[in-house]
């Protein structure tokens, strides 16, 4: 595609529901990696995955965040049984060079409200 | 938690003005990447710097990675209504690493 595309665009939920979100990364982009945006802040890592592979995964919150990209194109985000703190903007970002983390082309975001 | 600094949180600036920010770190960078965040749209990179010293140039923009590896900056000049929006610095912290750590942005707003 054009671009990095994210789905849903919003998201509200009630506390301990899971949901999952989508990344569609720019075609042909090699890495895809997941921010995590609190309002008022930059993004913050979560994990990156270089095609289908997941070499780091340090950035996610809790054992409650899991993500994958089985054929190493789109990517999917799951939360489960989310909290109220889970409420951020979920940032997708791909890059055509799996070495090195310059040059990320960011998606749109999915909002993720937990109520 | 954010590992970078940015100074000011945010700037209010009549059009035309020039306008400078910076990024600090208490530990060395060897990239330094500039983005820019529109409302309702993700960050796109502006400048990226991999040398100390550098001075990059993209239009208006202008950025520098410091001497010291631990600060940038990024400078605009005569300042449009389009500059609004919030700027971020990024690098990896570890050489060639994926991860990016991110500033906590500049705000740029303009009065017509």
């Amino acid at each position: 595609g054009a671009g990095v595309s994210q789905s849903p665009r919003y998201k509200v939920t009630k506390r301990g529901q899971d949901v999952t979100l989508r990344c569609d990364p720019i075609s042909s982009h090699a890495t895809l990696y997941w921010y995590q945006q609190a309002l008022g802040q930059g993004p913050e890592f979560l994990t990156y995955f270089n095609y289908e592979a997941q070499p780091d995964k340090s950035g996610l919150p809790s054992d409650r965040f899991s993500a994958e990209r089985p054929e190493g194109s789109i990517s999917t985000l799951t939360i489960q049984r989310t909290e109220q703190r889970d409420s951020a903007m979920y940032r997708c970002a791909s890059s055509p060079s799996s070495s090195g983390a310059n040059e990320q082309f960011f998606g749109p975001g999915t909002r993720l409200t937990v109520l | 938690g954010q590992q970078l600094n940015q100074s000011p949180q945010s700037m209010f600036i009549q059009e035309g003005e020039d306008v400078s920010m910076n990024c600090t770190s208490s530990s060395i960078f060897n990239t330094w990447l500039w983005y820019k965040q529109d409302p309702g749209e993700g960050p796109v990179l502006l400048i990226a710097l991999y040398k100390a010293g550098e001075l990059t140039s993209n239009g208006r923009l202008t950025a520098q990675f410091g001497i010291t590896r631990k600060d940038s900056f990024l400078n605009i000049s005569a300042s449009i209504p389009s500059d609004v929006g919030i700027y971020f610095c990024a690098g990896p912290r570890i050489q060639g690493a994926q991860k990016l750590v991110f500033g906590q942005g500049t705000r740029l707003t303009i009065n017509p």
